[in-house]
């Protein structure tokens, strides 16, 4: 079946402006994360929703990151005015949630955004 | 608070010889653990995950997992190398009682195959 899907592939675009990376997760998958991969910080967790409880927001670096789930599938993660540390991989996953840690994230491809 | 270690940031090995990414985890709790394969310009793609049910785990493309929590570590093992098999390799934790099962990564290990 199909797999996480995230648009666009890549993205540039210079700084100060605002930008938008969409998520499509695993139909069915209630569960849905946003980590980021840059070359100085690895791989760190962003956001996650689960249904339609408040997402955790716990590691969005400042409030000019954003991000919304609409009926409780595709979500978007909005960053604005970005800044040149913004340039990194945007990946996205889905679970089921059953409540377990053991749940496996099924991982999109990334959006890769370069921030000039 | 969890923490994972990954102690060698680059392996090399030649096709055919067995592979080890060592990795340290740090957990509160009894915790769930994975390894996560990344090939140049893909997407993270599950190798295999310690559910508690067995201490050794066996995941796709011949690799297998140890769960030593005298050790608190998770190696990662292959008998034979294949070229396939360069690629950047993640060591992840997922605590139970952190809520959403948010992951924490390891610092990745980038595998050479020398041919």
């Amino acid at each position: 079946g199909a797999g996480v899907s995230q648009s666009p592939s890549n993205k540039v675009t210079e700084k100060g402006k605002d930008v938008e990376l969409r998520c499509d997760p695993i139909s069915g998958h209630t569960a849905l994360y946003w980590y980021r991969q840059s070359l100085g910080q690895g791989l760190e967790f962003l956001i996650y929703f689960q249904g339609n409880s408040a997402p955790d927001k716990s590691g969005l670096p400042s409030d000019r990151f954003s991000a919304e789930r609409t009926g409780g599938s595709v979500s978007t993660l909005t960053i604005q005015r970005t800044q040149q540390e913004d340039s990194a991989v945007y990946l996205c996953a889905s679970s089921l949630f059953s409540g377990a840690s053991t749940d496996t994230q099924y991982f999109g491809p990334g959006t890769r955004l370069t921030v000039l | 608070a969890q923490s994972v270690t990954q102690l060698d940031s680059h392996v090399s090995v030649s096709e055919g010889t067995p592979v080890l990414l060592r990795c340290n985890y740090s957990s509160s709790y009894s915790p769930s653990l994975f390894w996560y394969v990344q090939h140049p310009n893909k997407g993270l793609q599950l190798l295999l995950k310690y559910t508690s049910a067995a201490t050794l785990v066996k995941g796709i493309n011949g690799f297998e997992a140890e769960f030593k929590k005298s050790e608190t570590s998770f190696h990662l093992t292959k008998p034979s190398a294949h070229m396939s098999d360069a690629a950047e390799y993640f060591c992840v934790v997922s605590d139970p009682f952190t809520a959403g099962n948010k992951l924490t990564f390891g610092g990745g290990t980038r595998v050479l195959v020398k041919p």
